[in-house]
């Protein structure tokens, strides 16, 4: 039981590039959320899905796009990166009322 | 803006005292309060959840829940060197999903 699975580790783009990182669970949650994680500033909220087709957007959406694949894997894709995007991103999974969001491991992104 | 706020720290103590961490929100009507714990270049994990005034105790942490004054707090009992992490707190938004909003989190070191 592997928990939030999150590839790649690390990436370093040039500003325009794009990107999609990937997170798995294997937890049987219907529940995914993606952060990114900045110094002094907490982790904010990109998009969220609530379950299998459905996907919202959270508190900093904008030069994201998301893609709610199967239950398992959530994605989040950046079209044209830009140095503002340089941030640590995780992937969370919860199963409806229990409370717990589970964290990956993140990917750490340095934008050019 | 709803916000949750936290001091940055660090809060330094020594190991075996109380270590005391606040947390305010601005939401009113907020119903669910989370304390995370960061180590350095980690995912957060949950330590407890909290949705009624007053205390709630899990071995050396005690969770405490103020709805009126917008405030909550977590108090680490006989602080342990393992302990020195940073502690973020997380206040889930009224009316919508589990969307959590993070404070930026307290530095808490713990020296022998």
């Amino acid at each position: 039981n592997a928990g939030v699975t999150q590839t790649p580790k690390f990436q370093v783009l040039k500003t325009g590039q794009s990107m999609t990182l990937q997170c798995a669970q294997d937890m049987n949650h219907n529940s995914m959320y993606w952060y990114r994680q900045d110094p002094g500033m907490g982790l904010r909220l990109i998009y969220y899905s609530a379950s299998e087709g459905t996907t919202d957007k959270g508190e900093v959406p904008n030069g994201y796009n998301v893609s709610r694949l199967n239950k398992r894997e959530f994605s989040l894709r950046l079209e044209s990166a830009a140095p503002s995007q340089t941030s640590v991103y995780f992937c969370a999974s919860e199963q409806p009322n229990q409370e717990t969001q589970y964290f990956g491991p993140g990917t750490r992104l340095l934008v050019l | 803006q709803k916000e949750v706020e936290q001091n940055s720290g660090p809060l330094s103590v020594p190991e075996g005292a109380i270590a005391s961490l606040n947390c305010t929100y601005s939401d009113r009507g907020s119903q669910s309060f989370f304390w995370y714990r960061q180590y350095s270049g980690k995912s957060p994990e949950l330590i407890m959840f909290i949705y009624s005034n007053g205390d709630k105790e899990d071995g050396r942490f005690t969770a405490q829940l103020n709805k009126a004054s917008q405030y909550v707090s977590l108090l680490i009992r006989d602080s342990q060197p393992s302990d020195s992490a940073t502690y973020l707190c997380a206040v889930n938004l009224s009316g919508g999903y589990n969307k959590l909003i993070f404070g930026a989190g307290t530095r808490l070191a713990v020296h022998p």
